[in-house]
């Protein structure tokens, strides 16, 4: 079964503090990942892709197949951070599959 | 550059009146369209997504229905809303580097 799986609802972090959002997948094949997010007020979009393998707002996030895990970090969480973070998946057959997304707040 | 136009933003229905909120997309032709539904602690729930006009495939039961009269129009309906209808709805488009959403309708059935 195709399954995005983000343990966490709400993650606190001081400002300044590491920041790691968790995820894990269940897909059988190659996945293509993403993390969404949304700001407050602002709409859904899109954070960064596994296949880019790029840094976005200090973002990044490594495909690890093993563990079946898209796990979101930064080594530096800011004020401007703090917003609702969903991993996603997307399947051969174009649908993209949510997790049920993390709060992350960051603490001043 | 593609858009995606999403109306109203905010919509106050009483039990049992219909529905229809409509999405538009510009700048590409023959998208994949969906509607997502938000709700707190469950995350985006996909209803349905459309391949081409009439198209549509349903994920889940429900009180609602989609249709695609155009190429990038998309249109979530109901006949008769119920209480459990509320929510937030996002319509997406998919491209080659994901989906982007529209800004979503805050549905509040009362």
């Amino acid at each position: 079964a195709q399954r995005v799986t983000q343990p966490e609802k709400l993650l606190s972090v001081f400002k300044g503090a590491p920041v790691e959002l968790k995820c894990n997948y269940s897909y059988s094949g190659s996945p293509e990942l993403f993390w969404y997010v949304q700001y407050s007020r602002q709409r859904l979009q899109l954070l960064l892709r596994h296949i880019s393998r790029e840094s976005i707002k200090g973002f990044t996030a490594d495909l690890n197949k093993g563990e079946t895990s898209f796990h979101l970090k930064k080594p530096f969480a800011q004020e401007e951070d703090s917003a609702m973070y969903y991993c996603a998946l997307r399947a051969r057959d174009d649908k993209i599959i949510f997790g049920k997304g993390t709060r992350l707040h960051i603490l001043p | 550059s593609q858009t995606i136009h999403q109306w109203p933003a905010t919509l106050v229905q009483p039990v049992g009146s219909p529905l229809s909120l409509e999405c538009t997309v510009e700048g590409t032709s023959n998208p994949n369209l969906y509607w997502y539904r938000q709700a707190a602690g469950r995350g985006l729930q996909l209803l349905f997504y459309s391949v081409g006009i009439g198209q549509i495939s349903s994920e889940v039961p429900q009180n609602l229905s989609a249709s695609r009269p155009q190429d990038r129009q998309f249109i979530l309906s109901s006949k008769k809303l119920l209480l459990s209808d509320s929510g937030f709805y996002l319509c997406a488009w998919s491209g080659a580097y994901g989906y982007t959403f529209g800004s979503g309708t805050r549905l509040t059935v009362v």
